[in-house]
């Protein structure tokens, strides 16, 4: 069956440091990746697209790497802040622009 | 602004009964999707429309309706058959054409039944 995992735990940063976020996919060939944030009680806030054939895409202090072989993605918050505190989704696309989620993984930024 | 707005942000329902949640957009985009969240659950589709007058069932359509008259607006009505409607639900839109486009979401409904 099809999945997309995202690690159900939260991630516990001190500011500052990196924060590293895995986003594995199975049975599904996705010529796009997309990350976005989501705060509680809020819809999800599109934050960075990248296709098969891009290894790195950056946006600000933003990293995502794309890798068809392994089938997965991981999602870099350098420099991290408070206000960086959500909850972050891995989304597919799956044909005519449909999204496949993941479950999400929260990050808390620690002063 | 542009944007999506969802209305109520709070609904409750009698069980038995039908609700509508509303969503409209002025972002001018021809794509609309509903999604539904429920905790520790990712986002799934019920249904989308690429197109006015056009819609298709995604992956939990059971128990759900919806109507796309209008560009701007794409409503979805959970009836009676839907036997566990609780849950956030989730309005969006997007350009079509090009894949990859991003999707804009409206700030959810959250359902509960009295």
């Amino acid at each position: 069956s099809q999945k997309i995992e995202q690690n159900s735990e939260a991630l516990n940063i001190q500011e500052g440091k990196t924060a590293t976020l895995t986003c594995n996919y199975t049975n599904y060939s996705p010529a796009y990746l997309q990350w976005y944030r989501q705060d509680p009680g809020r819809g999800p806030v599109f934050l960075l697209l990248i296709r098969e054939n891009e290894k790195e895409k950056r946006k600000e202090r933003l990293k995502v790497t794309f890798d068809t072989t392994l089938k997965q993605s991981l999602f870099h918050i350098t420099a991290s802040q408070p206000a960086d505190s959500a909850t972050y989704l891995c989304a597919l696309i799956y044909g005519n622009n449909r999204l496949a989620f993941g479950k999400g993984n929260q990050v808390v930024v620690i002063p | 602004d542009g944007g999506i707005t969802q209305s109520p942000k709070y609904l409750f329902r009698k069980e038995g009964q039908n609700v509508t949640l509303s969503c409209e957009q002025n972002l001018n985009h021809d794509a609309m999707y509903w999604y539904r969240q429920d905790p520790g659950q990712g986002l799934r589709l019920i249904y989308y429309s690429q197109i006015v007058n056009d819609f298709q069932k995604g992956d939990i359509a059971e128990g759900y309706s919806v109507s796309r008259e209008k560009k701007e607006s794409f409503p979805l009505t959970v009836t009676s058959a839907q036997k566990n409607p609780t849950a956030f639900y989730l309005c969006a839109s997007s350009r079509v054409g090009a894949e990859g486009q991003p999707q804009h979401f409206g700030d959810g409904t959250r359902l509960s039944i009295l």
